[in-house]
């Protein structure tokens, strides 16, 4: 099956400051999601991106298919986007997601 | 809108009881797939449903079973519990399947003592 790593494992930043998490994958994909996950669990989704540039306020993400990886960009960070980031893909015809380890962020005020 | 509802928030159940988990897709969603989530791991893809039928299952035991009623609502069962059946079970639903989004619920977190 796909393999996804996602860099860096944690990351701990001051507020207002920017950051970028990867995600590799090892094989051709049809969906990719990076979501976000508070402290209660909830999956939040962040971005439905197999490919191309998306924007939404601070953040915005980027897959480069060819390549197999995707970046997601957090600017000007606040307290509330710590949490543990996940990017899952897809690449069968149905509808499984493989998740990779996610990326632990802690953003101190 | 309503989005993916899941029940019960919390159990707690016993080594070797069956539990029944539930989850209602979004209004006009006719797929639904159950995760579990391990602390410290990403989730685990465990079954998908697309209109009433089972399409892919994850490397999961045959204690573990799913269904998808006609309203598109699923149920997971989980047969003789153990120790390590202990997570956060996540359901997601999708207007289709393979190349469209997922939106998770709260998931429900099960505790087998």
């Amino acid at each position: 099956g796909i393999q996804v790593e996602q860099s860096p494992p944690d990351l701990i930043l001051q507020e207002g400051a920017n950051s970028t998490l990867r995600c590799n994958f090892s094989d051709s994909v049809n969906n990719l999601q990076w979501f976000h996950q508070n402290p209660w669990g909830q999956l939040i989704n962040l971005f439905y991106i197999p490919s191309g540039t998306k924007q939404n306020g601070r953040l915005s993400a980027t897959t480069v298919a060819t390549e197999r990886y995707s970046l997601l960009y957090i600017s000007s960070s606040q307290t509330t986007d710590s949490g543990v980031y996940f990017c899952a893909v897809g690449g069968t015809s149905y509808g499984k997601l493989t998740f990779g380890q996610g990326t632990i962020l802690t953003v101190h005020p | 809108d309503a989005g993916v509802t899941q029940s019960p928030t919390h159990l707690i159940k016993t080594r070797g009881q069956h539990v029944t988990l539930r989850c209602s897709p979004i209004s006009g969603h006719k797929s639904v797939s159950w995760y579990q989530q391990v602390l410290g791991q990403g989730p685990q893809f465990i079954f998908q449903y697309y209109e009433k039928e089972e399409r892919g299952r994850g490397n999961f035991p045959d204690r573990f079973s799913a269904r998808q009623f006609p309203n598109y609502s699923s149920e997971l069962n989980v047969n003789a519990l153990l120790l390590g059946d202990s997570a956060l079970y996540l359901c997601a639903s999708s207007s289709g399947q393979g190349t469209y989004g997922y939106t998770f619920g709260s998931g429900t977190r099960l505790t087998v003592v």
